[in-house]
């Protein structure tokens, strides 16, 4: 089966910008995970949808973050203005569902750099 | 709160050696845990949980409730064992969320 498939791999954008990210999950996966990964540390869960709702945002920036799951497929993560401190890698994940005993798979992930 | 902590941010190892990956968790209920791995220019992905309690690519964790350790072991090092290797943690339940330790590389030299 095909993965999790990110784009854009690279973005390059000034602080106060913004930006969008897309994720198509695997085929069938009812769950998807938006996770931030900030250089040195782990990933971070930002958002997680089931199907087209969101099940968890506690972590979510929401001043300046968007996510939506529309059709309960694809997704766009927006950053709308930029700060410095968002440079990091955001890494899409999917699963057939949202308990822990399902394995998430992960994209390429995208690498923000806010200058 | 749920929180992992990978105490060594790097691991080198001889060919052959033992290796021991440190994790320590801290969750009030009954947790789930899994070691995740990210080779070099590879997608992070699942190495093992603890509830499968199997053996992969000659790696094994047990969970000590105990002492609330995951540790990630495996008797002989290779080459192709160099990689990130992330502890992670998830509480049961459908809205469960995966909690990552900071990570440790993980290099084996000749």
């Amino acid at each position: 089966e095909a993965g999790v498939a990110q784009s854009p791999r690279y973005k390059i954008i000034e602080k106060r910008q913004s930006v969008a990210f897309w994720c198509n999950p695997i085929s069938g996966h009812a769950t998807l995970y938006w996770y931030q990964q900030i250089l040195g540390q782990g990933p971070k869960l930002l958002i997680q949808f089931q199907n087209n709702g969101v099940v968890d945002d506690s972590q979510l920036p929401k001043d300046r973050f968007s996510a939506e799951r529309l059709k309960g497929v694809d997704s766009t993560l927006k950053i709308q203005p930029a700060k410095l401190e968002d440079s990091a890698v955001y890494l899409c994940a999917s699963s057939r569902g949202g308990g822990g005993g399902f394995e998430q798979f992960f994209g390429p992930g995208t690498r923000l750099t806010v200058l | 709160a749920q929180r992992v902590t990978q105490p060594e941010k790097l691991l080198s190892v001889f060919k052959g050696a033992p290796v021991e990956l440190k994790c320590n968790y801290s969750y009030s209920g009954s947790p789930e845990l899994f070691w995740y791995v990210q080779y070099s220019r590879q997608r992070l992905q699942l190495l093992l949980r603890h509830i499968s309690r199997e053996s992969i690519k000659g790696f094994t964790a047990d969970l000590n409730k105990g002492e609330t350790s995951f540790h990630l072991k495996k008797p002989f090092a290779q080459e192709e064992d160099s990689a990130m290797y992330y502890c992670a943690l998830s509480r049961t339940g459908t809205a469960s969320k995966l909690t990552f330790g900071t990570g440790t590389r993980l290099q084996v030299t000749l």
